[in-house]
């Protein structure tokens, strides 16, 4: 079946760490997305890359990093500069005119700090 | 200051009953307004609008746009448990950031 998927759907860090948070998709998407949920807040866009190798910042990049070495997969490291990283994180993917627009998410990685 | 705005914020009804969900927004260069279904995890793709007055209708789920009162509207009539869920509204403009409200949990009881 086509899709997202996120790995891990739990994640522990602890102080001064940095983690990697995993999506894959195999929907031959150009377009893929990281956004991030915090309860009573709606998603925000952290990084988003259009195409392999070139990647842009969102609202609220400060702390993350990504990399785009292959279509298929869009890693995100959330870094010790990150100071609030408790967050339940989305990664999407788009095609076409409305790549921005019709998003096919994953089921996400819930990161809390120990 | 909020881009978009959902109301109710959470919303309990009975099956069978038939509910409305609410999105205004203030956006320049407005390109369309799309609702999501947040089912436990992963949001689902449920509506794209760009035009005003055409409404959207998927089963027992329909929408509508008007562009001149910025202001969407999501209904689901004969509601089913299954319609649990967060309804989430989002906004695109010129920005590749979609604007997402803060979504409504709309719970069916049976």
């Amino acid at each position: 079946d086509g899709g997202i998927t996120q790995s891990p759907k739990y994640l522990f860090r602890k102080e001064g760490q940095n983690v990697t948070l995993s999506c894959e998709q195999n929907l031959n998407h150009d377009a893929m997305y990281w956004y991030r949920q915090d309860p009573g807040q709606g998603l925000r866009l952290i990084y988003y890359s259009q195409i392999v190798n070139d990647f842009q910042k969102g609202d609220i990049a400060e702390g993350y990093s990504v990399s785009r070495e292959k279509k298929e997969s869009f890693p995100l490291t959330v870094t010790s500069a990150q100071k609030n990283p408790t967050a339940f994180y989305l990664c999407a993917s788009g095609a076409g005119a409305a790549a921005n627009e019709k998003l096919f998410f994953g089921s996400g990685t819930q990161l809390s700090v120990l | 200051e909020d881009k978009v705005v959902q109301s109710p914020l959470s919303l309990v009804v009975h099956e069978g009953d038939t509910v409305t969900l609410n999105c205004s927004y203030e956006v320049t260069n407005f390109r369309s307004l799309l609702w999501y279904k947040q089912e436990k995890k992963a949001p689902t793709f449920l509506f794209m609008l760009t035009s005003s007055g055409i409404e959207k209708k998927s089963g027992r789920l329909s929408s509508i746009l008007d562009k001149k009162e910025l202001f969407s509207i999501l209904n689901i009539t004969a509601t089913q448990t299954g319609d649990s869920a967060v309804y989430l509204c989002a906004v695109s403009d010129s920005g590749y950031a979609l604007n997402f409200g803060k979504g409504t949990s709309l719970l069916v009881t049976p």
